[in-house]
């Protein structure tokens, strides 16, 4: 059965550090892997997906990166904003789950002036 | 606008009581997937449907009910047979595709009083 684990469990850091939040996943064959933002209450808004034969992706401040080979994906936010304050979870599709998502627990993100 | 609609944003159920949470899509996605959210915990899979007139059991489904009727709408019911149903509720669509985007809906918050 898939894991997702999500390393670290909270993080907070100053405006303007770059940092790097880790998923990792047990079953390497997957279809691909999606990275969400949360905010307080509200629904799931897609950031990024990395196709399985993709190695990374990019939009903005965010590039997320897929090891398919050592189950592990990062999303790296530069230049990190308090804007960017919310819960980041990582998901993965796989086998014959037809798009149903495997979630980690999320990394709670704060950004602080 | 196209989107996920989920209804009512905010539900509260006596114990022993059905209750029934709306989600509506207007993107033309195959796929409709309930989701459920515990504090600090990720997604958990619930129902989710590949098609109209056909759907599965996800990873929890013991206590909850779906239909599929129409392309654009998955509505799931909470039944009494659910011991546990406080919880917040994520309605979630894709093309159905092996690699499909997930799109998310604004939830619903179920509280039992």
């Amino acid at each position: 059965k898939q894991e997702v684990t999500q390393i670290p469990a909270a993080l907070s850091v100053p405006e303007g550090e770059n940092l790097v939040l880790n998923c990792s996943f047990t079953d390497s064959a997957i279809y691909n892997l999606q990275w969400f933002r949360q905010d307080p209450g509200k629904g799931l808004t897609s950031l990024l997906l990395i196709q399985s034969s993709q190695r990374e992706q990019t939009s903005g401040r965010l590039n997320a990166s897929l090891d398919k080979s050592s189950g592990r994906s990062t999303l790296y936010i530069a230049a990190s904003q308090p804007g960017d304050s919310a819960t980041y979870l990582c998901a993965v599709t796989g086998g014959t789950s037809y798009g149903k998502l495997t979630f980690g627990q999320g990394t709670i993100l704060t950004v602080h002036p | 606008d196209g989107g996920i609609t989920q209804s009512p944003k905010y539900l509260f159920r006596k114990e022993g009581q059905n209750v029934t949470l709306s989600c509506e899509q207007n993107l033309n996605h195959d796929a409709m997937y309930w989701y459920r959210q515990d504090p600090g915990q990720g997604l958990r899979l619930i129902y989710y449907s590949q098609i109209v007139n056909d759907f599965q059991k996800g990873d929890i489904a013991e206590g909850y009910s779906v239909s599929r009727e129409k392309k654009e709408s998955f509505p799931l019911t909470v039944t009494s047979a659910q011991k546990n149903p406080t919880a917040f509720y994520l309605c979630a669509s894709s093309m159905g595709s092996r690699t499909p985007r997930a799109f998310f809906g604004q939830g619903t918050r179920l509280t039992v009083v």
